[in-house]
């Protein structure tokens, strides 16, 4: 069993919609998760980290953790055709490592 | 622009053959990390270095090694090279060494990524 897992999509929407995107997670000990927005051909780029069980706000984005669950989500409102890019979680193994831990990515087109 | 900087964008060789990436990180970030990532396995962490001296090591092969230089900016060698290292390579890079307690300044910035076909 992978220690984080993603759906790879392709995930379609038409644009204004309401995007889920999901990750489940192994270990409970896991503490903090991040989301990182990987457009065609780039780097990946941070969209939002949390620590908590709940949710975290930033403009159209919504970040949710659910620890009982052990299951992590990144919400888009309004979604753009800008939008459209590959979304990787990731999160941080127990105190005393270093490295992060990548979901495989799950591909979102948003359609025009 | 992240600001981390890697060279070059693309590397097109042979089996057999041995490489040298580059990475630059961003102004005043002194922790370098490397990924690959392919389309099967997604992006996985390869190794870590803080200032100069390696910090972590995650699945990394043994044909493959790196070095952080006095001005941070480091380089992963890749040597032997079969084809299923085809792949495209990352360079992170972070204030302080992301863990134990995470911090804004923990956060990772990508550079663009090299593109490493083997033929």
């Amino acid at each position: 069993q992978k220690e984080v897992e993603q759906d790879p999509g392709p995930l379609s929407v038409p644009e204004g919609a309401i995007v889920s995107l999901n990750c489940t997670y192994s270990n409970s000990a896991f503490q903090y998760f991040m989301w990182y927005r990987q457009y065609s051909r780039k780097g990946p780029e941070l969209l939002m980290y949390t620590y908590s069980s709940g949710n975290k706000e930033d403009g159209r984005f919504t970040a949710q953790v659910d620890k009982s669950s052990k299951y992590i989500s990144l919400f888009i409102r309004d979604s753009q055709p800008s939008d459209s890019a590959t979304y990787l979680c990731a999160t941080t193994p127990p105190s005393g490592t270093y490295k992060y831990i990548f979901g495989t990515g799950t591909r979102l087109k948003v359609l025009a | 622009d992240s600001g981390v900087t890697q060279t070059p964008k693309h590397l097109i060789t042979a089996t057999g053959q041995r490489v040298t990436l580059r990475c630059s990180p961003r102004s005043g970030d002194l922790s370098v990390y490397w990924y690959q990532q392919s389309l099967d396995q997604g992006l996985q962490f390869l190794i870590q270095y803080y200032n100069g001296e390696e910090r972590a090591k995650g699945n990394i092969l043994e044909r493959f090694s790196a070095q952080q230089f006095p001005d941070l900016h480091s380089e992963l060698n890749l040597s032997s090279l079969e084809l299923g290292d085809s792949a495209l390579y990352f360079c992170a890079s972070s204030v302080w060494p992301s863990g134990l307690d995470f911090r804004s300044t923990d956060t990772q910035y990508f550079g663009p990524g090299t593109r490493l076909t083997v033929l």
